[in-house]
C-alpha cells in the first residue's frame, strides 16, 4: 500500500518551459516532505524540502507547494533546463512508533527537458 | 569532503553464491540506511540504524538477507544466497543526528547482477 503516489512516471518539457511533478500522501501524520533528484548511476540528491505547516517553499528555480486538505504537493521548475533531465523522487517524513523518523518514498517521475 | 562510500559499485555473481556489499557513512552521521530499487517497486527500504543499532529491519525481503553495523564508520549487507530477483542496485545512505527531517545522503549504489 503506497503512502506517497508520484503518479505520473514521465514528463516531457520544452526547455525554458515549466515543469509540474506531483506527489500525493495518504497519510496525515507526515511533518515534513522531500524532494530527490536522481541522476543515471548515481545516488538520490536532496532538493527541497517543506514542513507540513507551510505551504510554499522556494529556493531558485525550484518551488515546492503543499495542500494539506488534498493531501497533495508539487515540485515547479522555472525555467526548465536540459540538466534538469533526470528521476524525481517525492519523500514524506514521520516518526515512528519507536520514536525513529524515517522516510517513506514514491516510485519517482522521469522528466525529460528538451532542447 | 567525501561522501557515502559504497564498494563495489557492481557485482555480477552466479546464482547460489554469497554478495557482500559494504558501505561507509559520512562521518560523524549517526543513522543509516539500506535502500533496493527496481524498476517495479522503486526505492524500498530494507533496514536502517541508529547509533550503530538496527531500528526497523520490515524491509529485509526474506532470511537470506542480513545486514551489520560493527561500528560507527562501517556497514555490509550480505546475501547468502544470492537468487536472480534479488538483481537491483543497492544504495546506502546516511543522516546526521541533528537532521530536523531526517535528510538523508546517499553513495552511488552497487549495481548486483545475479546469473
Amino acid at each position: 500500500d503506497q503512502q506517497v503516489k508520484q503518479n505520473s512516471p514521465s514528463l516531457s518539457v520544452q526547455e525554458g518551459r515549466i515543469s509540474i511533478l506531483n506527489c500525493d500522501y495518504t497519510n496525515s501524520m507526515f511533518d515534513y516532505f522531500l524532494w530527490y533528484k536522481k541522476y543515471p548511476a548515481e545516488g538520490p540528491t536532496f532538493l527541497i524540502s517543506i514542513s507540513s505547516i507551510k505551504d510554499k517553499n522556494e529556493d531558485g528555480r525550484f518551488t515546492v507547494f503543499l495542500n494539506k486538505s488534498a493531501k497533495h504537493l508539487s515540485l515547479h521548475i522555472v525555467p526548465s533546463q536540459p540538466g534538469d533531465s533526470a528521476v524525481y523522487f517525492c519523500a514524506a517524513s514521520i516518526i515512528n512508533a519507536g520514536n525513529n523518523r524515517k522516510l517513506i518514498w514514491g516510485l519517482g517521475t522521469s522528466l525529460a527537458v528538451n532542447p | 569532503d567525501a561522501g557515502v562510500i559504497q564498494s563495489p559499485r557492481h557485482e555480477v555473481t552466479e546464482m547460489g553464491q554469497e554478495v557482500t556489499l559494504r558501505c561507509k557513512p559520512i562521518s560523524g552521521h549517526n543513522s543509516l540506511f539500506w535502500y533496493r530499487q527496481t524498476m517495479m517497486r522503486g526505492l524500498e527500504l530494507l533496514i536502517y540504524f541508529n547509533n550503530n543499532v538496527p531500528i526497523d529491519d520490515s524491509g529485509m525481503p526474506e532470511d537470506r538477507f542480513s545486514a551489520k553495523m560493527p561500528n560507527a564508520s562501517f556497514s555490509t549487507l550480505k546475501i547468502q544466497p544470492s537468487e536472480p530477483r534479488d538483481s537491483a542496485v543497492y544504495f546506502c545512505a546516511s543522516s546526521p543526528r541533528d537532521s530536523l527531517y531526517n535528510e538523508q545522503f546517499f553513495g552511488p549504489g552497487t549495481r548486483l547482477t545475479v546469473l
